[in-house]
């Protein structure tokens, strides 16, 4: 099984700043890598996939990059409606054995 | 607007069955694969099952196969899984959610999920 780790468990940043978390997996899972946010009380929505192609709808301060077996989420100038649990996934393998990272808390400075 | 709505959860005792359901709106159903994906505080978020467009391919998370089956009704734009032998482990908010891949060998992304249900297995 493939183990995705985010680092941090919790990011604490300012509004306007830029926040940028980390997913790496225990083994090289190409580009197919997504992200999702999940706010209280809601289910996750997609952010990233293909480890940089923005979902639909998704604003373009949120970026993410790499490949392999380290991937970074970006967020820049950051709005409060960005204060989120954020949480990678790999979907490389098939048949499909899909897994998430343990999520990162960004949280307001 | 795509939207997805789950419904079935509850609480059952250990052993007990439970079958959940989830209404698709708002795009072409038969198009696309639909996985159950599950989430606890202690575990995260994890991957449950997946089902190919007609039904006719289906794949579980190890925890799960041979008590938990997915199907779905593309006349009724419905998705479910039917969960028996139920354990503790098991209890967890339970997605719907529109599953994507663009290779064929590789696993799939959820671009839209619905709003979750609760299965709380206890006695």
């Amino acid at each position: 099984e493939i183990v995705l780790t985010q680092s941090p468990v919790t990011l604490s940043v300012s509004p306007g700043e830029s926040a940028t978390l980390s997913c790496r997996a225990s083994q090289s899972v190409s580009s197919n890598l997504a992200w999702y946010q999940q706010k209280p009380g809601q289910a996750p929505g997609l952010l990233i996939y293909g480890a940089s192609t923005r979902a639909t709808g998704i604003p373009a301060r949120f970026s993410g990059s790499g490949s392999g077996t380290e991937f970074t989420l970006t967020i820049s100038s950051l709005q409060s409606e960005d204060f989120a649990l954020y949480y990678c996934q790999q979907y490389n393998n098939w048949p499909p054995s899909d897994t998430f990272g343990q999520g990162t808390k960004l949280e307001i400075k | 607007e795509v939207e997805l709505v789950e419904s079935g959860g509850g609480l059952v005792q250990p052993g007990g069955s439970l079958r959940l359901s989830c209404a698709a709106s708002g795009f072409t159903f038969s198009d696309y694969w639909m996985s159950w994906v599950r989430q606890t505080p202690g575990k995260g978020l994890e991957w449950v099952a997946t089902i190919k467009k007609d039904g006719s391919e289906k794949y579980y998370v190890d925890s799960v196969k041979g008590r938990f089956t997915i199907s779905r009704d593309n006349a009724k734009n419905s998705l479910y899984v039917q969960m028996n032998s139920l354990r503790a482990e098991d209890t967890a908010v339970y997605y719907c959610a529109r599953a994507r891949h663009y290779d064929i060998l590789i696993g799939f992304y959820s671009d839209y999920w619905g709003q979750g249900t609760l299965v709380s297995v206890s006695s």
